[in-house]
């Protein structure tokens, strides 16, 4: 199974965007890229995926590199609701996510 | 605004007591799963079920079974509780879309186990 690696750790200020990377160099054309985010004492919940183009949704977009090796999640204005741990998952279709250590997100005020 | 339920949302308990860990969605999906993680470390998938009477081992192997009589209902139940089961137990739901994909999975709040 294709694996992804994202910093451990990553800090950002209050109404500035955050760019959270992931590295996924060994995807396959059938993996989705999926991110999901899991805010303290909370079940993880979903924030975007994609396949091979950029997405936009009202929680962040998704940017994709060109060989797909990479993608970056895009808080656009970031909240102190958004600390959490986010996680960037490689899923075929039908199959289950596997989730990683993640990210962990801190915003300052 | 994701229906599923989780109770009790915390449960201390003897060793050797059996407990259920209960779960519902009202979404009407056909997938559930059933999730563990230990504090600041990664989820692991332990059961999961396609619909009512499937159900299935996860990634990894765990003391637990699980029931799927009904498709909103999917409880978790440990015979003896050990400390070893202490935990978070995290129950998600998803729905079957067509062309034969899953959805987005949708998880419940959680329930945090001690075993005393």
């Amino acid at each position: 199974d294709a694996k992804t690696t994202q910093p451990n750790s990553m800090e950002s200020n209050e109404e500035e965007p955050v760019h959270l990377p992931c590295n996924h160099s060994t995807i396959s054309g059938t993996d989705y890229i999926h991110w999901y985010r899991q805010l303290p004492s909370q079940g993880p919940e979903y924030v975007i995926h994609g396949l091979t183009s950029n997405v936009n949704n009202r929680m962040a977009s998704l940017a994709i590199a060109e060989d797909r090796k990479s993608s970056t999640l895009i808080l656009h204005r970031a909240t102190l609701r958004d600390a959490a741990v986010y996680y960037c998952i490689l899923r075929k279709i039908a199959q289950k996510l596997v989730f990683g250590q993640g990210t962990r997100l801190t915003i300052n005020p | 605004e994701a229906d599923i339920y989780q109770t009790p949302r915390y449960l201390v308990i003897g060793t050797g007591k059996k407990i259920t860990l209960e779960c519902s969605q009202t979404m009407g999906h056909d997938k559930m799963y059933w999730y563990q993680q230990d504090p600041g470390m990664e989820l692991h998938l332990i059961h999961y079920s396609y619909g009512v009477n499937s159900t299935e081992k996860g990634d990894l192997s765990s003391e637990s079974t699980v029931s799927r009589i009904r498709t909103e209902h999917f409880p978790l139940t440990l015979e003896s509780a050990r400390p070893s089961h202490t935990s978070q137990y995290l129950c998600a739901s998803s729905e079957l879309i067509s062309g034969g994909s899953y959805n987005e999975q949708f998880f419940g709040p959680g329930t945090r186990l001690t075993v005393l």
